[in-house]
């Protein structure tokens, strides 16, 4: 049974085209990630969710955002993608902020910009 | 900054050979090291978490260490097996707020039926 669930699993979207990844999660975790990880890579943290408090990394660039509406949803907005952004986008959820707490990761969404 | 390495970048075993892999990070104040297997294509399945107080974790055929006074771990994986082809990543949490994990680029194991 899917624990963090991610869709679309595959998104193709055009230059400059706004697009929206979702995640949800049925383990009622406080905090939830998201990462980018391109193709050979080392995932790399975007930003963090614990509960409502939005927490943004410093490198991650201006044209991504997220929304948290509840503790189970969490989406990815990039307002205008451009190739650099074609990657695999995982989420992940953790119980609390505690470094002694694993992360869970769904599938992933790969995202292909035509 | 933290930085993870992984070494090799890539291997291949024949099966039913043991092999390690190898995990190194260059600040040693961390909360715990985890081990990650990812499949083509797909996300990423937790394999080992392995806080900064202990020493080693073991489930199954795998068994991976930690010495964190010199910033490595192991990943040892017993009689290989084709099913154990994947991505191997290990990732650190920042001993910050967030529990953030920085990963390493991984290792690409392939095992040769």
């Amino acid at each position: 049974d899917a624990m963090v669930i991610q869709n679309p699993r595959y998104q193709v979207t055009q230059f400059g085209k706004p697009v929206t990844l979702s995640c949800s999660q049925t383990l009622n975790h406080n905090v939830m990630y998201w990462y980018q990880q391109k193709s050979s890579q080392a995932p790399k943290l975007l930003f963090h969710y614990y509960d409502k408090d939005f927490n943004n990394e410093a490198d991650t660039p201006d044209n991504f955002q997220s929304r948290r509406p509840n503790t189970s949803f969490c989406f990815l907005d990039i307002r205008s993608p451009g190739l650099g952004d074609a990657a695999m986008y995982l989420c992940a959820t953790s119980r609390t902020r505690s470094g002694n707490q694993p992360q869970h990761f769904g599938d992933g969404t790969r995202l292909s910009i035509l | 900054k933290q930085e993870v390495t992984q070494i090799p970048a890539a291997l291949s075993v024949p099966e039913g050979e043991n092999l390690v892999l190898n995990c190194s990070f260059t600040d040693s104040a961390i909360y715990n090291l985890q081990w990650f297997r990812q499949d083509p294509g797909k996300g990423l399945t937790s394999l080992l978490l392995i806080q900064s107080s202990q020493r080693e974790q073991t489930s199954g055929r795998l068994n991976a260490s930690l010495d964190k006074s010199s910033g490595r771990s192991t990943l040892y994986i017993a009689a290989s097996q084709p099913g154990d082809s994947a991505t191997y990543l290990c990732a650190v949490s920042l001993m910050e707020y967030g529990n953030k994990l920085v990963f390493g680029a991984g290792t690409i194991l392939r095992v040769k039926s």
